[in-house]
């Protein structure tokens, strides 16, 4: 089991410029969940998906961020027009529905916009 | 609104001492469950420990919490800190069983010999 996948584990974006970061989840989980972390506001929750439909995206700001599940094996966040307050280490977790509903996460993508 | 405070943002201790991070709640839901994760440096955060019962010690790794919903709160403590656990910790909660998880603040925890 290779654990949560995200790509690339570091990405430098110009402002103004689009960043999408990549996440794999662990094979067999049916829910796949995106965090922010920062030194300041800790693990901030962004949106989840279950069975690949949105189920909850209260955490993602409204404007130029997206996030989308086309398929079970990979998850996307789009961040159009990056500005340097969205560097951060962007998050993603899995887990299974129902039981314990532990999350296990990636390594992260840590997002540097100058 | 529904939410997790841990007050103490960075606690130092000396090896071999005890040590407490402090962890606790508001929520309207009767259904909850906690949870402490670790996450060591340039690592991804990983469960430490998991509690839906009420006045419960859970333990693991040497660590211990218990779910007091009287006080609502969930500390983690050990008895005797090692060089190896200094990490980031979050407390973090469940409700009504659902897999979204609200996270506390995060503590970090610097060991010293």
């Amino acid at each position: 089991n290779a654990g949560v996948i995200q790509t690339p584990r570091h990405k430098v974006t110009g402002k103004g410029q689009e960043a999408t970061l990549w996440c794999e989840p662990i094979s067999g989980h049916s829910a796949v969940f995106w965090y922010r972390q920062t030194i300041v506001q800790g693990l901030e929750f962004l949106t989840y998906f279950r069975n690949q439909a949105p189920i909850d995206d209260s955490g993602m700001p409204k404007e130029r961020f997206s996030a989308q599940m086309p398929n079970q094996s990979h998850s996307t966040l789009k961040i159009q027009s990056t500005q340097p307050q969205d560097s951060a280490v962007y998050l993603c977790a899995s887990s299974l529905v129902g039981g314990e509903n532990t999350l296990y996460f990636g390594a992260g993508t840590r997002l540097s916009v100058l | 609104g529904d939410s997790v405070t841990q007050t103490e943002g960075l606690v130092t201790v000396t090896e071999g001492l005890p040590v407490k991070l402090n962890c606790t709640y508001q929520t309207t839901y009767l259904t909850i469950a906690f949870f402490w994760y670790v996450q060591y440096l340039n690592e991804a955060p990983q469960v430490l420990l998991r509690s839906s019962t009420d006045n419960k010690r859970t333990e693991h790794q040497g660590f211990h919490a218990t779910l007091h919903k009287s006080s609502s709160s969930f500390h983690l403590q050990k008895s005797s800190a090692q060089l190896s656990d200094s990490a980031l910790y979050y407390c973090a909660l469940s409700q009504g069983g659902s897999a979204k998880l609200i996270f506390g603040e995060g503590t970090k925890l610097t060991v010293s010999s």
